[in-house]
């Protein structure tokens, strides 16, 4: 069964410095989207991604952040420069339409030290 | 946005119990979504039901859409249902954004 990947399931980085975080969506669908999960508290919307363009995003959704689709397979998240507050799990999620069900990856754990 | 209300936050069972969690919602959703959140933080998906009902197994759930409810039933719990469920909706016109409740954490013991 087709399933979102993400990679890498555990990052470790400095403050100050950029990571990208990288998910291969379920090849068939055209909607992504990234999520992410402070520890303890619930999964929060970062940014939904269509036709190579933002649909929709929060207010956490910084110029710190910004979203990319590179080549026809993988879909990114840059954090430019990562504050102590950054520190959750990321999610990255896909859907084949909108208000489609969206099917999550297995996360990445972003630790900023 | 919606808001998204869970009930209740913490829930314990013996084996071979049964539970309903509700999920409530502020307002009308086009997408409405059940995981359950393994210990290792995995989602799973668990239902995609904007409104009826759909059953899986021991598991089932209703979503009742112009009453703006949602409940997730578990028969028979065993211990590998532990863990946290989250139900998420999404208003229109909201581009994707699926809005999460605070979660059900559930433990079942032996």
């Amino acid at each position: 069964e087709p399933e979102v990947t993400q990679t890498p399931s555990h990052q470790v980085t400095q403050m100050g410095q950029e990571v990208i975080l990288r998910c291969v969506p379920i090849s068939n669908h055209l909607y992504f989207y990234w999520y992410r999960q402070i520890l303890g508290q619930k999964v929060e919307f970062l940014v939904s991604f269509y036709n190579n363009e933002i649909s929709e995003k929060s207010e956490i959704f910084d110029d710190q952040f910004s979203v990319e689709r590179p080549d026809g397979s993988n879909f990114t998240l840059k954090i430019r420069s990562t504050k102590l507050e950054d520190s959750a799990m990321y999610f990255c999620a896909s859907s084949p339409g909108l208000n489609n069900e969206q099917f999550f990856g297995p996360g990445t754990r972003l630790t900023v030290l | 946005g919606i808001q998204v209300e869970q009930s209740p936050p913490d829930l314990i069972l013996q084996e071979g119990a049964n539970s309903t969690l509700r999920c409530n919602f502020s307002d009308s959703v086009n997408n409405l979504q059940w995981f359950h959140q393994n210990p290792w933080g995995q989602l799973i998906n668990l239902f995609y039901i904007p409104s009826g009902t759909k059953q899986n197994g021991r598991l089932s759930a209703t979503t009742v859409a112009t009453e703006r409810y949602s409940l997730l039933y578990i028969s028979s719990s065993q211990t590998t249902d532990s863990g946290v469920y989250f139900c998420a909706g999404e208003g229109f016109n909201q581009g994707g954004k699926l809005i999460f409740g605070q979660g059900t954490e559930l433990s079942v013991k032996p």
